[in-house]
């Protein structure tokens, strides 16, 4: 089966702590996506990357970190820095060239402990 | 950028009744303006879209419509029934250096009563 995967579905974070969200996709797809989902907030976009070993900072990437090191996986780490990290992530992929469409994998919760 | 505005936030409908979702974006470069479904605790889905060069799209039940001098676009759901309870989210983007980045709306909770 083709798709995206995220992991782990829940993460906790400790005061101070970097945590990091998994996103694979065997979709073949060149560009990969981090969303944040806070109730009532919609969708909003952290990092995005169109190919491999580049990325660029979407609406809200302060605190966030990411790399793109291989075509299958773009992970995100929530850093130390950002105060507020509670919330529903949201990885997604698309091949632009042919298709405007986003697949999203099923997202994790992440909450401070 | 572009802005994405979406009303209502909350629509509560009876089964079979029509449900109307309208969203409004600022830039008049975007083209493309997708709508996507989000089940709980899923990731969202596209359910349908539409470009710039169409006023009107329909899948079964299901149309979008698009009205680019106003800047406005709406999702039409007839006979609902209690599996199209979901978040639904507009969204309007456009090609920039090979890449569509589409802005989302706030999503719209439609809630569907048997």
């Amino acid at each position: 089966d083709g798709g995206i995967t995220q992991s782990p579905k829940y993460l906790f974070r400790k005061e101070g702590q970097n945590v990091t969200l998994s996103c694979e996709q065997n979709l073949n797809h060149d560009a990969m996506y981090w969303y944040r989902q806070d109730p009532g907030q919609g969708l909003r976009l952290i990092y995005y990357s169109q190919i491999v070993n580049d990325f660029q900072k979407g609406d809200i990437a302060e605190g966030y970190s990411v790399s793109r090191e291989k075509k299958e996986s773009f992970p995100l780490t929530v850093t130390s820095a950002q105060k507020n990290p509670t919330a529903f992530y949201l990885c997604a992929s698309s091949r632009p060239a042919t298709n405007e469409k986003l697949f999203f994998g099923s997202g994790t919760q992440l909450s401070v402990l | 950028g572009e802005n994405v505005e979406q009303h209502p936030s909350t629509l509560s409908v009876q089964e079979g009744d029509s449900a109307v979702i309208k969203c409004t974006y600022s830039d008049s470069a975007s083209n493309y303006f997708p709508w996507y479904k989000q089940e709980l605790g899923k990731g969202p889905q596209l359910i349908i879209d539409i470009r710039s060069n169409v006023g009107e799209k329909k899948d079964q039940r299901i149309a979008v419509t698009l009205n680019k001098t106003a800047k406005h676009f709406s999702l039409h759901i007839t006979e609902t029934q209690p599996e199209d309870s979901a978040v639904y989210f507009c969204a309007a983007s456009y090609a920039s250096g090979g890449s569509y980045i589409p802005t989302f709306g706030r999503g719209t909770s439609l809630i569907v009563h048997p």
